[in-house]
């Protein structure tokens, strides 16, 4: 079956600092990536979509700057969060589609960030 | 806007207990529906979906019915396992947009006691 690995697994930051967090589809090309934040014991809720080529769509009150996404090839998007704070403390979620309509998602493993 | 409403948890359970966990949405048009979930530490498995009225999807002895005329998608299991212990999301995808653009659910948390 389709694979998406997210890598890495976890990681822990001082404020400041950047990070970035990477998601490849394995066996597959992914003409979309979604980018997933979940807090403690909430929901997923979507950050941005990444098409391969193009610029990203952010959802509202989703800060572009900070959160930088880029899509360059069909197998890969990474997830950049630029000047973390603590706040930003959160796992982070990745997902892939194969096509378009209702092609189903494959979701990483998700990384957990700490920011210190 | 879309939206996906489910029943409040933390839900225990013992072995081989029944299961039901409520899901209800609100969406224009004719959404597919999901079921998702997630291990501790992990992302999100795909369970189950189901993609126009009155289908039901099923896997690993879990079923969910689409509902259109009560716009629900209730997950059951008629015999729980401590394996099952888990975080469940109910999903949609509104089938009038690219792509597959979920809209989650709060999600439930699922714990079986031996």
């Amino acid at each position: 079956g389709a694979v998406v690995s997210q890598h890495p697994s976890w990681v822990i930051c001082k404020s400041g600092t950047s990070v970035k967090i990477e998601c490849r589809s394995l066996d597959f090309q992914a003409t979309t990536m979604f980018w997933y934040r979940q807090f403690p014991k909430q929901s997923l809720m979507l950050m941005a979509t990444s098409n391969e080529g193009s610029k990203a769509t952010y959802e509202q009150g989703v800060e572009k700057d900070k959160f930088l996404i880029n899509h360059a090839s069909l197998t890969l998007s990474t997830l950049t969060v630029t000047s973390a704070h603590p706040e930003d403390s959160s796992f982070y979620i990745c997902s892939a589609s194969i096509g378009t309509g209702n092609s189903p998602l494959h979701f990483g493993n998700g990384t957990r960030l700490t920011v210190t | 806007g879309d939206s996906v409403t489910q029943m409040e948890g933390p839900v225990t359970l013992s072995e081989e207990a029944f299961l039901t966990i409520n899901c209800t949405y609100t969406a224009t048009g004719y959404p597919s529906l999901f079921w998702y979930v997630q291990y501790p530490g992990e992302g999100l498995q795909l369970l189950l979906k189901a993609t126009k009225a009155d289908d039901k999807g099923s896997n690993k002895g879990f079923e969910a019915t689409y509902r259109k005329e009560t716009t629900s998608f209730h997950l059951e299991k008629g015999s729980v396992q401590v394996s099952d212990s888990a975080v469940y999301f109910c999903a949609l995808n509104p089938k009038e947009t690219s792509g597959s653009r979920l809209t989650f659910g709060e999600g439930t948390q699922l714990t079986v006691n031996p």
